[in-house]
């Protein structure tokens, strides 16, 4: 199975930061890669997906980036209600993998 | 508007069989465009994927848990359901549901897969 690994797996940060948030699949799994964020106690809400097209009614402060094996999310000017755990998703081939989170937490 | 919602037993004993259903509303799942995934999460932890059913009845399923888990649907019911069997402690988690489409950005290119919307979750326990 093709390994996603996040970094990093934490982080603090202020708003008004940028926050880059990178996934590197243990193989090329060419653009097939989505981005979730979740809060407490909820359900994984979509960002991105085939590595960089918004999802509707995602603010564009969110973009990503990436191809082959190495991902990035980035939140050019974190508002309070991005305070959360982000995903990474590749869907590249059976069975789709998670990678393992990156939670993001206020300075 | 798509719709989904995961329901079952919250407290299941070890060695039981756990069925899970997840209804779905706003979509068919008739053919290969769209599938339903579960994807799990244990307490404090990552999430997991479980499985996919396609609308053309394709299962796949993760390998570390192929032996144990069996999904179907029932069309007419907008339904997906998800059995495991043998359960054990280490299976607690809060178990969603998932609509994945299957879209080609360019005609005849190979497509990509996504989980959106997901369901609410539903946090099943094991234990004696």
């Amino acid at each position: 199975a093709i390994q996603m690994t996040q970094s990093p797996s934490s982080l603090s940060a202020s708003v008004g930061d940028r926050v880059t948030i990178t996934c590197r699949a243990s193989q090329g799994i060419r653009n097939d890669l989505s981005w979730y964020q979740q809060k407490p106690g909820r359900a994984p809400k979509l960002l991105i997906y085939a590595a960089s097209t918004l999802q509707s009614g995602v603010p564009s402060r969110f973009s990503g980036s990436g191809s082959g094996s190495d991902f990035t999310l980035t939140i050019s000017s974190l508002q309070p209600e991005d305070f959360a755990t982000y995903y990474c998703l590749q869907d590249y081939n059976y069975p789709w993998t998670f990678g393992q989170g990156t939670k993001v937490e206020i300075k | 508007q798509i719709t989904l919602k995961e329901s079952g037993p919250t407290l299941v004993k070890p060695t039981q069989t756990l069925t899970l259903t997840c209804t779905f509303s706003g979509f068919s799942l008739t053919t290969s465009e769209v599938s339903v995934g579960w994807i799990r999460q244990p307490p404090g932890k990552a999430l997991e994927w479980l499985a996919l059913i396609s609308g053309d009845d394709d299962k796949r399923y993760s390998p570390s848990l192929m032996s144990r888990l069996t999904v179907t649907k029932d069309t007419s019911k907008n339904q997906v359901v998800l059995t495991m069997t043998n359960v054990d402690p280490v299976d607690t988690a809060t178990y969603f549901c998932a609509h994945s489409p299957r879209i080609s950005m360019i005609r005849g290119a190979r497509p990509y897969n996504w989980f959106d919307p997901w369901g609410q979750g539903i946090l099943v326990t094991v234990s004696s």
